[in-house]
């Protein structure tokens, strides 16, 4: 499974509606796609498991939705602290994969 | 609260070989599988491979750009993983995470360890 996410990086403000698109190379069990907010320096953090499960913590203004090959996770309302590089990942198959990731730059 | 601590990253010459170690507390170590994620500089994340549990015979998965030359192994009774890095390459040049797999995703992610392979 080969996962595509679009766009690779993009220059939103704060307040702006932001969504990102994984798409998968095959359909694919959305009970398996998460995703993954990473600060430059800092470890990954899962925002988002089973396509649309948020995780505790972690602000509603994430999203998650999809199924099939196409998947997307949206910020409502973008605030400083979300600029950062998120990726998709999907973990029911070897290799587990994970997205090129898309940065959220100032 | 979990914590997942790498240790044993470094400078290594190509050929070389270096072990990582990742010291989990927080958690029932032998429940979860065990993922090694790596990410080269300026690069995105790249699964290196897995350790299941006992249950799982302890069954190892690895990407097909480390297959051969690394090995995942872990120690229950020390709450430890451990990754075997051989024939290490330029390439291999990453900040090294360790990470809990907990159901269908990775949970806890420790704050990695960097190894570079630089003659």
């Amino acid at each position: 499974i080969q996962l595509t996410q679009s766009p690779s990086s993009l220059s939103p403000s704060v307040g702006d509606r932001v969504t990102i698109t994984c798409r998968a190379s095959q359909g694919v069990s959305s009970s398996y796609l998460a995703w993954y907010q990473q600060k430059p320096g800092q470890p990954p953090k899962l925002l988002i498991s089973a396509a649309s499960a948020l995780q505790s913590g972690v602000p509603s203004r994430f999203s998650g939705s999809g199924s099939g090959t196409d998947f997307t996770l949206t910020v409502s309302s973008l605030q400083p602290e979300d600029f950062a590089t998120y990726y998709c990942q999907y973990i029911d198959t070897y290799p587990i994969t994970f997205g090129q990731g898309t940065r959220l730059e100032i | 609260e979990v914590h997942l601590v790498e240790s044993g990253g470094g400078l290594v010459q190509p050929g070389g070989s270096l072990r990582l170690s990742c010291a989990a507390s927080g958690f029932t170590f032998s429940d979860p599988y065990m993922d090694w994620v790596r990410q080269a500089p300026g690069k995105g994340l790249e699964w290196v491979g897995r350790i299941k549990n006992k249950a799982g015979g302890y069954t190892t998965q690895y990407a097909a750009s480390v297959t051969g030359r690394f090995i995942i192994s872990r120690d229950d009774s020390k709450n430890s993983l451990y990754l075997q890095m051989n024939s290490l390459t330029i390439e291999d040049t990453a900040v090294y995470y360790c990470t809990r797999s907990w159901l269908h995703f990775n949970d806890y992610w420790g704050q990695g360890a960097l190894v570079s392979v630089s003659s």
